[in-house]
């Protein structure tokens, strides 16, 4: 079985444009997050999706993200426009259904740099 | 204080050694998850576990509801054991991370 696939694995971007982040899930998963990990604030839920909903962006740290999940086998974070604080790890994970009783299954994660 | 305490931060060992790394809880959950993240890798999930003790080859996780509080213990450690480890607190869908404990194994 394939797992969660992100892409790009790597993007360098100059600050002030728009990246765009990519995540297929497993099939069959009914949740999708989408996290960040610095090294000074560990990982951080930006937010999820089930049934393709999005149920909780707090974690979205201002308006220059977005999230979207237009159907149940992609989604996209978008960061319009991006600053130097944005560098960081971004997993997308997913999941049969809530953390009560199932793992999270994670991506190997977009390492983003923005210059 | 964050709601997911882990210790200690940092752990070197010799290979062979018995590890354990700990993880305390302030909040109410329903599963408590330990994740494995190697340099520069993606993320694993090693065990999820609502009570008692699960065992996976050299690792077992225990976790004590009353208490609040759960061990993730490596026997006859190895180099390749090298990685974070997160412990991940779960309450409906939501996940609540630790810092992660960072172990080092020498040959």
């Amino acid at each position: 079985d394939a797992g969660v696939i992100q892409s790009p694995r790597h993007e360098v971007t100059e600050m002030g444009q728009e990246v765009t982040l990519r995540c297929k899930p497993i099939s069959g998963h009914d949740y999708l997050f989408w996290y960040r990990q610095t090294m000074m604030r560990g990982l951080e839920l930006l937010i999820y999706f089930n049934n393709n909903v999005p149920i909780d962006d707090s974690g979205m740290p201002e308006d220059r993200f977005s999230a979207k999940m237009p159907n149940a086998s992609f989604s996209t974070l978008k960061i319009q426009p991006s600053e130097p604080r944005d560098s960081a790890v971004y997993f997308c994970a997913s999941s049969l259904s809530g953390v009560g009783n199932q793992p999270q299954h994670f991506g190997d994660g977009t390492r983003l740099s923005i210059l | 204080k964050n709601e997911v305490e882990q210790s200690p931060q940092n752990l070197t060992a010799q290979e062979g050694e018995f590890i354990t790394i700990n993880c305390s809880y302030s909040v109410g959950i329903s599963a408590l998850h330990w994740l494995q993240q190697h340099p520069g890798g993606g993320i694993v999930s090693l065990f999820m576990l609502s009570s008692g003790k699960k065992k996976h080859g050299r690792l077992i996780a225990t976790i004590n509801i009353q208490e609040k509080h759960s061990s993730l213990h490596i026997t006859a450690s190895h180099p390749r054991d090298s990685a974070v480890y997160i412990c991940a607190v779960g309450d409906t869908d939501k996940l609540i991370f630790g810092t992660g404990t960072r172990l080092q194994v020498f040959p």
